[in-house]
């Protein structure tokens, strides 16, 4: 069973370009959500979706933006990047349905670095 | 708001049991414990998850507290393949941040052989 997966593994942007990460869920798993992780700030919980809905979202500013597409793929956006914006960005996916207590099963993150 | 307290780091002798605490006073009522560990230049793993309970799986014990303040992650034996960055988590599940998860800065266990 292929794990999830998320592409790029690494970019490099510069200040005030934007970036899109993609997460591809395991089959059968209609929960992404993503994170993010700095050295200063640790794992950070960004947002989640299911169904195509963001279910709920962490304490980010409107710069960060995802969606989730109806076979369960998974975008997330940054805009205007900073360079506090350079971090692992992680997404997980699960079979949780109506509860919140699911095993998340974790990609190996895109690596952003922003000049 | 929400928060759990780890210890930075720990250190173990293989083969010993190791006890990793994790202090989460503002723990709500139905907010629930969990804890993945991070190998490096890997995605956190799932390691196990509880409510009021003790609970026990193939990968470690979790022994949450009465009051449910604090929990302790017990690896019965640990391995070399232990070694890792454990993370103590609560998923929120009241009001406008349910699902939401609130990670520790998590311990970074060392194993020694």
């Amino acid at each position: 069973k292929a794990g999830v997966t998320q592409t790029p593994r690494y970019l490099i942007k510069t200040r005030g370009q934007q970036v899109t990460l993609s997460c591809s869920p395991i089959s059968g798993h209609r929960s992404v959500s993503w994170y993010q992780q700095t050295p200063g700030q640790g794992l950070q919980f960004l947002f989640e979706y299911f169904s195509e809905t963001q279910r709920n979202k962490g304490n980010f500013p409107g710069r960060f933006s995802g969606r989730q597409f109806s076979n369960s793929r998974s975008e997330m956006n940054v805009s205007t990047l900073e360079l506090g914006d350079s971090a692992l960005y992680l997404c997980a996916s699960s079979l949780a349905t109506g509860g919140y207590a699911g095993e998340l099963f974790f990609g190996e993150g895109s690596r952003l670095t922003v000049l | 708001d929400a928060k759990t307290t780890q210890p930075n780091s720990m250190e173990s002798n293989e083969e010993e049991p190791v006890h990793l605490p994790c202090n989460h006073s503002t723990i709500s009522g139905t907010d629930y414990i969990h804890w993945y560990r991070q190998l490096p230049s890997q995605g956190p793993e799932y390691v196990i998850h509880g409510l009021t309970s003790n609970v026990n799986n193939r990968m470690a014990s979790l022994a949450i507290a009465e009051d449910r303040k604090s929990s302790t992650l017990i690896l019965h034996r640990a391995t070399l393949r232990d070694a890792a960055v454990y993370y103590c988590i609560l998923r929120l599940n009241y009001g406008g941040s349910q699902g939401n998860l609130i990670f520790g800065k998590g311990t970074k266990l060392s194993v020694k052989p």
